[in-house]
């Protein structure tokens, strides 16, 4: 029973570089989510999906990109990380509307 | 502009007491309400959630209150117990569109 997992679980970069979270559910949920954890922010939504190939912006999604080729696979990329994108990164899931969503433990992203 | 607000950002309960924690909201299309509980370097867990057809939903220690009228749900915890230190949030969604999270609010229990 693996459920929601992101790799890695720490990264450090450097500005400028792109960056790839990844994030792999076993449960096969439709909805797939990304947030950011900052301090005095709480958890903001940066991307979600409500099925294959269906994106859409949440609140904060500029300087990042994601694709959902395959359910559950929902990988989260920054094109040219900046260091206002050093934070903690979850990624979540969820089977339908008006369920819980189930979270990863978290991507710890530090941008020099 | 927040449309999830929780504007405690800490609060301090002696242990074995009722903890209160809320949540403001401004969309009034909201239909679905959750409370997360987060500890240090973990990811979020489910708490408890409410439909906006309902006004109450209980949960063992755990009862969310929802006031449509007002836009404001609140969490309650009874007893409080030492393991529930941790940061609790808000976040609340319409059908299948985005979940909304708050800023949180961290819970001290105090022996």
């Amino acid at each position: 029973d693996a459920g929601i997992t992101q790799s890695p679980r720490y990264k450090i970069t450097e500005t400028g570089r792109q960056v790839t979270l990844m994030c792999h559910q076993t449960w096969s949920h439709s909805y797939m989510f990304w947030y950011r954890q900052d301090l005095g922010h709480g958890l903001r939504l940066i991307y979600y999906s409500a099925a294959a190939d269906i994106t859409d912006k949440g609140e904060v999604p500029d300087g990042y990109v994601v694709s959902r080729s395959k359910t559950e696979n929902f990988p989260l990329t920054l094109e040219s990380a900046t260091r206002s994108q050093t934070s903690v990164y979850f990624c979540a899931s969820r089977v339908t509307p008006y369920e819980k969503l189930f979270f990863g433990s978290g991507t710890q992203l530090s941008v020099l | 502009d927040q449309q999830v607000k929780q504007n405690s950002p800490s609060l301090s309960v002696q242990e074995g007491r009722i903890s209160i924690l809320n949540c403001d909201y401004t969309n009034s299309m909201f239909d679905y309400f959750l409370w997360y509980k987060k500890y240090p370097a973990e990811g979020p867990t489910f708490l408890i959630s409410i439909s906006s057809i309902k006004d109450k939903n209980e949960d063992g220690r755990f009862t969310v209150f929802l006031n449509k009228s007002a836009k404001h749900l609140s969490l309650h915890i009874v007893p409080s117990q030492p393991g529930d230190s941790a940061v609790y949030f808000c976040a609340a969604s319409v059908r299948d569109d985005k979940i909304i999270f708050g800023k949180g609010t961290r819970l001290h229990i105090l022996p």
